[in-house]
């Protein structure tokens, strides 16, 4: 039973240009969040979905950023038009009911740089 | 917010030692819950505690709850250099979960 899957694991980007951050959940989960962490920094909340809807994007900066998790297919976090303060590891995570219940699985991460 | 507070940001002990750790969180919670983080990784979960539990063991991890004062501490007994990572705790309410800036740890041999 494969883990959270994250790819690319490491992406560099110039400025201007298009991230796209991929997720594919474990197996059965339906939940799906993303995190952002700086260096020597906790995970900042951005996005909560399920499949086909996002619950809550409150963490999400409101111009750049998006998220969605199809039907089929892997969540994406898409970030247009990159600058260098958006440099971080970005978290997948997911669970198989919502949270209140209990853990989250972790993938490892898409560190993105930005030149 | 929901976001949690650890303290220490940085704590460093010999082998054998037993490592405190704390956490405070800001509102009401379904579960308080505790991750671990080595370098360049992503968190695996540690330890949940519910929010009618007041404490709870796994192994050498004890986690408190104390939900008048909101707040947490997880202590881990007789450390070992692999215990050398980040810990971080996650207040959880409904759909909201959230994360504190943890604690580094370092377990010198």
């Amino acid at each position: 039973n494969a883990g959270v899957m994250q790819n690319p694991r490491h992406l560099v980007r110039r400025r201007g240009q298009e991230a796209r951050l991929r997720c594919s959940p474990m197996k059965g989960h339906s939940h799906v969040y993303w995190y952002r962490q700086l260096p020597e920094e906790g995970l900042k909340f951005m996005v909560y979905l399920q499949k086909e809807n996002i619950i809550d994007e409150s963490g999400m900066p409101k111009e750049r950023f998006s998220a969605e998790f199809p039907k089929e297919g892997p969540s994406i976090l898409r970030i247009q038009q990159v600058v260098r303060g958006d440099s971080a590891a970005y978290f997948c995570a997911s669970s198989p009911t919502g949270a209140g219940t209990g853990e989250l699985f972790f993938g490892e991460g898409s560190r993105l740089t930005v030149l | 917010s929901q976001q949690g507070e650890e303290d220490p940001q940085a704590l460093s002990i010999q082998e054998g030692e037993n490592a405190t750790m704390n956490c405070s969180y800001k509102t009401s919670i379904n579960n308080l819950q505790w991750y671990r983080q080595n370098s360049g990784r992503g968190l695996v979960h540690l330890i949940l505690i519910r929010s009618n539990e007041r404490e709870k063991h796994s192994g050498r991890l004890r986690v408190t709850l104390d939900t008048s004062k909101k707040s947490s501490s997880l202590l881990i007994t007789a450390s070992r250099a692999a215990d050398t990572a980040s810990y971080f705790c996650a207040s959880q309410l409904n759909n909201d979960m959230r994360f504190g800036a943890g604690t580094r740890l370092t377990v010198k041999p």
